[in-house]
């Protein structure tokens, strides 16, 4: 079964500094894997996705990831962490069917 | 371009009660997807609707059903609602191209939260 683990609940960096934010997935099948953001009351927005193209993926605001099969990780970074990037970030994965799997989320802090 | 709107937006129920939300997908969507996020998790999906017929379901029990509408809106409807229903309930709206979430990509709205007292 398909299946994801965000490494850290929490992480907090210092405005400018890099952001990573971790996850390792599960599936018997090729993957697809995405990375959503949510902003207090606001909808799921979709940050960017892997679909078996390019490893590498890039995706809104400046972050991108890197799709690893040895390692079963999808792992989100940023080089340059702004304020307006302190959000609840949630990586998803879906193999077969039309569901997707959401990890239990990392809150990103971001400190001035 | 009004993107994928929930109503209502809060929602207080007593136990044993049943409840209906309802959702507006997207301009040119056709399918939508609903998901439960209690407080603190991730989203967990319920079921999918596509061309007014539930194309899938996840793990959740008979008292969870849906409709969709010919225009697209659906409602997802609770009964005998269970102090463990309390959660952000997220309406997905997307294109059905038959190709799953990796070419249909999903627009989330910003949800119902449903409080059972």
């Amino acid at each position: 079964a398909q299946s994801v683990t965000q490494l850290d609940s929490h992480v907090s960096v210092s405005e400018g500094t890099p952001v990573l934010l971790r996850c390792n997935y599960s599936s018997s099948y090729s993957p697809s894997l995405f990375w959503y953001v949510q902003h207090p009351n606001k909808g799921l927005q979709l940050l960017l996705k892997y679909t078996s193209a390019a490893t590498l993926v890039k995706g809104i605001n400046g972050f991108e990831a890197e799709f690893k099969k040895s390692e079963t990780s999808f792992h989100l970074t940023k080089p340059s962490a702004h304020m307006s990037d302190a959000a609840e970030y949630f990586c998803v994965v879906s193999d077969i069917g039309y569901d997707m799997r959401f990890g239990a989320g990392t809150r990103l802090t971001v400190k001035p | 371009d009004a993107g994928v709107t929930q109503s209502p937006t809060h929602l207080i129920k007593t136990r044993g009660q049943q409840v209906t939300l309802r959702c507006s997908p997207k301009s040119g969507h056709d399918t939508v997807s609903w998901y439960q996020q209690a407080l603190g998790q991730g989203p967990q999906f319920i079921f999918q609707y596509y061309e007014e017929e539930e194309r899938q379901r996840g793990n959740f029990p008979d008292r969870f059903s849906g409709h969709q509408f010919p225009n697209y809106s659906s409602e997802l409807n609770v009964n005998a609602l269970l102090l463990g229903d309390s959660a952000l309930y997220l309406c997905a709206s997307s294109l059905g191209q038959g190709g799953g979430p990796s070419t249909d990509t999903q627009y989330f709205g910003p949800g119902t939260r449903l409080t059972v007292l």
